[in-house]
């Protein structure tokens, strides 16, 4: 597709199960970004990737949380052993470059944890 | 410690008038801000970018101001259409960083009655 996609849109978990969830960037694009949104809040950054540099993880709130993208495209975010402050919206961004050029945003993951 | 503020959660105008959204931010290293809309269930649509050396950016209905002695920026909106009604972030990335990682105000939901 033309935008970026994420999967699943909705995800419905009991506490301390693991998720993933996953990013499609569009085509081309090298720079790809996680951030999340909790209720009411902005948008906060959790992770970034760029070609084969290594990642800025200092977004990510706690060791339960991991991401990784393989082969430059596909990104998967995971989260272990959820808590209920994971409850959130995990939005996906990818841009043709670092800087200077506006982030295009996939329409997220609702996260839910009971 | 937000580094960017949007201090009016809420905005309502008259369909045809002009709509003007703010946003204050602290760091003096932010060198590039853009600003997104987002309807509900959606991710954030791009809109428009302004470059720190400029003072003034203009797409159509949509024109961005920056002021960067305030460190203030605004976005306007003219004529404001029913289907402007949504939420409005501003974002920022620092020039220090050379992984444009945004960093997000707080949004504001605009309402444009017909």
């Amino acid at each position: 597709g033309a935008g970026v996609s994420q999967s699943p849109s909705n995800k419905v978990t009991e506490k301390g199960k693991d998720v993933e969830l996953r990013c499609d960037p569009i085509s081309g694009h090298t720079a790809l970004y996680w951030y999340r949104q909790s209720l009411g809040q902005g948008l906060e950054f959790l992770i970034y990737f760029q070609g084969n540099s290594a990642p800025d993880k200092s977004g990510l709130p706690s060791d339960r949380f991991s991401a990784e993208r393989t082969g430059g495209s596909v990104s998967t975010l995971t989260i272990q052993r959820t808590q209920q402050e994971d409850s959130a919206v995990y939005l996906c961004a990818s841009s043709s470059r670092s800087r200077g050029q506006p982030q295009h945003f996939g329409d997220g993951t609702r996260l839910s944890i009971l | 410690d937000q580094q960017v503020k949007q201090n009016s959660p809420s905005l309502s105008v008259q369909e045809g008038r002009i709509s003007i959204l703010n946003c204050d931010y602290t760091n003096s290293m932010f060198d590039y801000f853009l600003w997104y809309k987002k309807y509900p269930a959606e991710g954030p649509t791009f809109l428009i970018s302004i470059s720190s050396i400029k003072d003034k950016n203009e797409d159509g209905r949509f024109t961005v101001f920056l002021n960067k002695s305030a460190k203030h920026l605004s976005l306007h909106i003219v004529p404001s259409q029913p289907g402007d009604s949504a939420v409005y972030f501003c974002a920022a990335s620092d020039g220090s960083s050379n992984t444009g990682k945004l960093i997000f105000g707080q949004g504001t939901t605009l309402q444009v009655k017909p």
